[in-house]
């Protein structure tokens, strides 16, 4: 049972250029979400899904797109990077009335 | 805006003392969460509670509904305690999906 997996782990992109982050969950959940960790800022939700094929935004989902077309997969995409969007992203997933799980995050650079 | 406050910022302890961080919100909420960020980034989520305390072995999480409030407490404290505390909460009309964190408390317990 490997829980939450993200890939990739450290991420180099120039500006421009864009990128997918994957995230996967084998528990069933329901719930996914994308956030990101800036210092000073806490974690801030980008998007999240209630299931398979319904995605909603969050506090900043400006130049993020997600899917969701199975109940496993929830992949983040990067549609022109900027420096702005430099951070620590981190996939989260739960049931109804449970906690949410975490991936191990992704460590984004934006040159 | 800040839904979610949390206080102190930082919190340095010696080993084995009791230790109490708080965390106050602005609306009404579904659930609240306390979470923990080992240095290295792995979160993990330690309570979940929608009402009264919750324990689990030296940690107690406690939330009073009228007054939006919740605190942890680390009792006998000790240096593998070290870690951002983090607070989150799900607002009742959000989707449990939807977290709204508190921009943590960094803990350091020397021995």
């Amino acid at each position: 049972n490997a829980g939450v997996t993200q890939t990739p782990k450290f991420q180099v992109l120039k500006t421009g250029q864009s990128m997918t982050l994957q995230c996967a969950q084998d528990m069933n959940h329901e719930y996914m979400s994308w956030y990101r960790q800036d210092p000073g800022m806490g974690l801030r939700l980008i998007h999240y899904s209630v299931g398979a094929g319904i995605t909603d935004q969050g506090e900043v989902p400006n130049g993020y797109n997600v899917s969701r077309s199975t109940t496993e997969d929830f992949p983040l995409r990067l549609l022109s990077a900027a420096p702005s969007q430099t951070s620590v992203y981190f996939c989260a997933s739960s049931s109804q009335g449970q906690p949410q799980h975490f991936g191990d995050g992704t460590r984004l650079s934006i040159l | 805006k800040n839904e979610v406050e949390q206080s102190p910022q930082n919190l340095t302890a010696q080993e084995g003392e009791f230790i109490t961080i708080n965390c106050s919100y602005s609306v009404g909420i579904s659930a609240l969460h306390w979470l923990q960020q080992h240095p290295g980034g792995g979160i993990v989520s330690l309570f979940m509670l929608s009402s009264g305390k919750k324990k689990h072995g030296r940690l107690i999480a406690t939330i009073n509904i009228q007054e939006k409030h919740s605190s942890l407490h680390i009792t006998a404290s000790h240096p593998r305690d070290s870690a951002v505390y983090i607070c989150a909460v799900n607002y009742w009309r959000g989707s449990q999906g939807n977290l709204i964190f508190g921009k943590g408390t960094k803990l350091s317990v020397k021995p």
